[in-house]
């Protein structure tokens, strides 16, 4: 069944940068994905989709701080020189023949 | 400008039922296939239904299959999701998103505000 997993939560420094994970279920590890934003009391905002060959393609508007690479059945989203603005609710989202739109549980992200 | 704007949640007791729209703008869309996506309250993401840009291939999360109807008029730029049967489980805020496809992924490129629906007695 395809699965993503998210740590539920995640913290860093003012500036400093973050790597946060989403991981694919066995056997779908060639899966490409989508990150998401939410911001507190917002709508979602798509950020970037992400291959499994670590390529990716950013949304309109999204700044060079956010990046994307992938390892296996890993997908990663990278914030640099984090803002008191990254402060949000971050989903990985991917799509199945099965069970068709899927979304991990989310990462609350904390800046310190 | 991109713009998705929802309408029509509020709050309805238990088996009622409620229709939500999403008006859409700044894009020509009868070429974009669609979505509702749903977020309860305090919980994550869950997909609700999808909506091919014709209207002629349609899907439904497992949860909602046989009480949602999710349907679209590319005449005036609108798309719609018909909830009959409601239940607690169904609160939650509705957004409506626009949807891209690229090598074997269907993902979320726009975002509407969202819709609140709350089913209570």
């Amino acid at each position: 069944q395809l699965v993503l997993t998210q740590s539920p939560s995640a913290s860093a420094s003012l500036g400093a940068s973050v790597k946060l994970t989403c991981t694919l279920s066995s056997g779908h590890s060639s899966y490409a994905i989508a990150w998401h934003q939410q911001q507190p009391e917002k709508g979602p905002r798509y950020l970037m989709k992400l291959n499994s060959d670590g390529s990716h393609s950013k949304g309109d508007g999204i700044p060079d701080r956010f990046s994307g690479s992938s390892s296996g059945a890993e997908r990663y989203l990278t914030i640099s020189s984090l803002q008191s603005e990254d402060e949000a609710d971050y989903y990985c989202q991917t799509w199945g023949t099965g069970i068709r739109g899927v979304f991990g549980g989310g990462t609350k992200l904390t800046v310190l | 400008e991109v713009q998705l704007v929802e309408s029509g949640g509020g709050l309805v007791q238990p088996g009622g039922s409620l229709r939500l729209s999403c008006a859409a703008s700044g894009f020509t869309f009868s070429s974009y296939e669609m979505n509702w996506v749903r977020q309860a309250p305090g919980k994550g993401l869950e997909w609700v239904s999808y909506i091919s840009s014709s209207g002629s291939t349609i899907y439904y999360a497992d949860s909602v299959k046989g009480r949602f109807t999710i349907s679209r008029d590319n005449a005036k730029n609108s798309l719609y999701l018909q909830m009959n049967s409601l239940r607690a489980e169904d609160t939650a805020v509705y957004y409506c998103a626009r949807a891209r496809y690229s090598y074997g992924l269907i993902y979320f490129d726009y975002w509407g505000q969202g819709t609140l629906v709350t089913v209570s007695s």
